[in-house]
């Protein structure tokens, strides 16, 4: 079983729709999880991190679900700016700070 | 504050030739990593350092490639006797000490195209 898993998609969605990813991880003890960004041939960006309590930033929300081991990104309200490739990363923590990308999960965002 | 920086951004090199990689980490930013991401593929983890300590490299091909990162300078990812197989964009990314949030920040990465 991979450490980190994504649907790769293609997420085909017409603007303004709303649409959610999951992606889940193998390890349990794992503590810090992210949802990065990365516009073809281009570097990743951090979107935002995931906390346990979930959180939300703007039309983006992430939630984390331990007992599960999957974390979510929802989009709102898609914008045609929105196409990108969503990674997954998660972390042991504990003051090591390798992280592991999941392959990513594409979205195109159709007008 | 400037980003991360890599260079070069584009690097050609023909079969059995060294290819060697910068990486300048954000200021005050004392953990770096290299990625390497093939076409279509996800990144993959290669090799943690912090300053003159590799810190694991369990991402790291056995044979040809190595990483250092001096106490003065960029950190350099070097790989000897390159095979078109290499060709791939390499990532360099850097997070600051004691950041519990432990983002890592990306550069533009550098590819490498292996003829």
């Amino acid at each position: 079983r991979k450490e980190v898993e994504q649907d790769p998609g293609p997420f085909n969605v017409p603007e303004g729709a709303t649409v959610a990813f999951n992606c889940t991880y193998s390890n349990s003890a794992s503590q810090s999880f992210f949802w990065y960004r990365q516009d073809c041939r281009k570097e990743p960006k951090l979107l935002m991190s995931v906390y346990s309590s979930g959180n939300e930033d703007g039309r983006f929300t992430a939630q984390l679900n331990r007992a599960s081991q999957y974390i979510s990104l929802l989009i709102r309200d898609s914008k045609l700016s929105d196409s990108a490739t969503y990674l997954c990363v998660v972390s042991l923590g504990g003051g090591y700070q390798k992280v592991t990308f999941g392959t990513g999960t594409k979205l195109q965002v159709i007008p | 504050n400037a980003g991360v920086m890599q260079n070069p951004r584009h690097l050609v090199r023909r079969r059995g030739q060294e290819a060697r990689l910068r990486c300048s980490p954000m200021k005050g930013h004392s953990h770096v990593y290299w990625y390497r991401q093939l076409p279509e593929e996800g990144l993959k983890f290669m090799v943690y350092l912090q300053k003159e300590n590799i810190i694991d490299e369990s991402g790291m091909p056995k044979e040809r490639f190595s990483a250092e990162f001096p106490k003065e300078g960029p950190s350099i990812l070097r790989i000897q006797q390159v095979v078109r197989g290499d060709s791939a964009a390499y990532f360099c990314a850097s997070s600051p000490p004691g950041d519990v949030r432990y983002e890592q920040y990306f550069g533009p990465g550098t590819r490498l195209t292996v003829t």
